[in-house]
Order: C-alpha cells, then structure tokens, then sequence
C-alpha cells in the first residue's frame, strides 16, 4: 500500500498528558499537510509543510501543538497538556511538487481526551 | 466564516437515478475545487475536481460542474449505487495551497 499512512489510528488519553501522532506521506509527495475534523463538521487545516519547512500555521494550532517534519520525510504532530476539546479526527495528507494540488488523505487519529 | 458552504446536510436518492451535490464558495481568489468522499472512520477518499478555468470535469459516473460567476459548484453521479452511500465534501484552495472545506452532505443511495 503506498498511500499515506497515519500511527496511531486511535488514541485515549487523560487530560494534561501529551501525545504524538506520525503521518508518512505517499513517498514522491513533497508537501505534507494535517487537518483536524470534529463531528459534523468538515477538516479545518492546521499546518502545512513543504519539504522540510513548515510554511503555514492556522490560528488553530495554539502554543500546545506543535507539528515537524525533520527530513522532509513523515512527520509528527504533537498536543501537550491534552484538554477535552482536543478530541478530534486528526488528518494528515500530502500531495506531489506544485502543479498539481490534489491532497491525499491518510485514514486519520481518532483522539479522545477523557 | 463559512468560505465553503454545503446547504444540504443529507441527501437520500434511489438507486440508478442522478445525485446532485451543491456547494457554494465566497472567496473568489479560490481557483481549484475538490470533491472527497467520506465512510465512518477513514480519511476522505478524492473523487474529482476542477481547476477555475474549467466548467465541467467528468471522470466516469461522476461530474463536477462549476458556475464561477455564481461561485457555485456541483457534483453529479448518474447512476447512483448503493455503495455511493457516504459523507461528501466540497474542498476549495487558492495561492495559499491549504483546503477549505464545507460540512459535508451525507449521501443515501436507496435500493
């Protein structure tokens, strides 16, 4: 399968613990991006990254997350201090060198703060 | 500020007739456009799309028609299938790359 995979594709967490989510794009895809999507509502975009650097952040992504991709390769997100309105569906995708912006999605992290 | 409007959170079709999703955009800098579609559980899965210079996109049962001056889209599947069953969204990007997406509109396709 050479689509773009997502680890863990479930978490539970206590509230105040950190977690780290991985997303390793389609391998020829150069931008990476990770979304987050609650019930009812679409994916809203919170970073995204070309090669290695992190070219956009929404107002979304506050100072408890924060989001790499150290080689241009896979990439984590992380959530510090987890708060119950973390609970989400967090979704990576990627898509090829500029020309073409299609975006792939992994299955997605399903997280739950309890 | 909704930029990506879906109006119509569900939809229920008979099998083998036409399905028409609509969508609506405000941001006129958007310049490309994006059907997913979506099961329970899974990331959503690209079915089409086309670039503002466009009007129409057909890739087999589905079509995408675009109306720039109205900043309104649509998805057509003719012939609808049960399998066809699932969330679809519409997605917009311009210069920034980034996707902005509606709500979604769930889709039954009924025997």
């Amino acid at each position: 399968d050479t689509g773009v995979s997502q680890d863990p594709r479930h978490k539970i967490t206590k509230r105040g613990q950190n977690v780290t989510f991985r997303c390793d794009p389609i391998s020829e895809h150069n931008r990476l991006y990770w979304y987050r999507q609650t019930l009812g509502q679409g994916p809203e975009f919170l970073t995204y990254f070309q090669n290695e650097a992190q070219l956009e952040k929404s107002r979304l992504l506050s100072d408890r997350f924060s989001a790499e991709r150290p080689k241009g390769s896979f990439s984590t997100l992380e959530i510090q201090r987890t708060e119950q309105g973390d609970s989400a569906m967090y979704l990576c995708a990627s898509s090829p060198p500029r020309g073409i912006d299609t975006q792939y999605f992994g299955p997605g992290t399903r997280l739950t703060v309890l | 500020d909704q930029q990506v409007k879906q109006n119509s959170p569900s939809l229920s079709v008979q099998e083998g007739r036409i399905s028409i999703l609509n969508c609506d955009y405000t941001n006129s800098m958007f310049d490309y456009f994006l059907w997913y579609k979506k099961y329970p559980a899974e990331g959503p899965t690209f079915l089409i799309s086309i670039s503002s210079i466009k009007d129409k996109n057909e890739d087999g049962r589905f079509t995408v028609f675009l109306n720039k001056s109205a900043k309104h889209l649509s998805l057509h599947i003719v012939p609808s299938q049960p399998g066809d069953s699932a969330v679809y969204f519409c997605a917009a990007s311009g210069t920034a790359s980034k996707l902005t997406f509606g709500t979604g509109t769930r889709l039954q396709v009924t025997l």
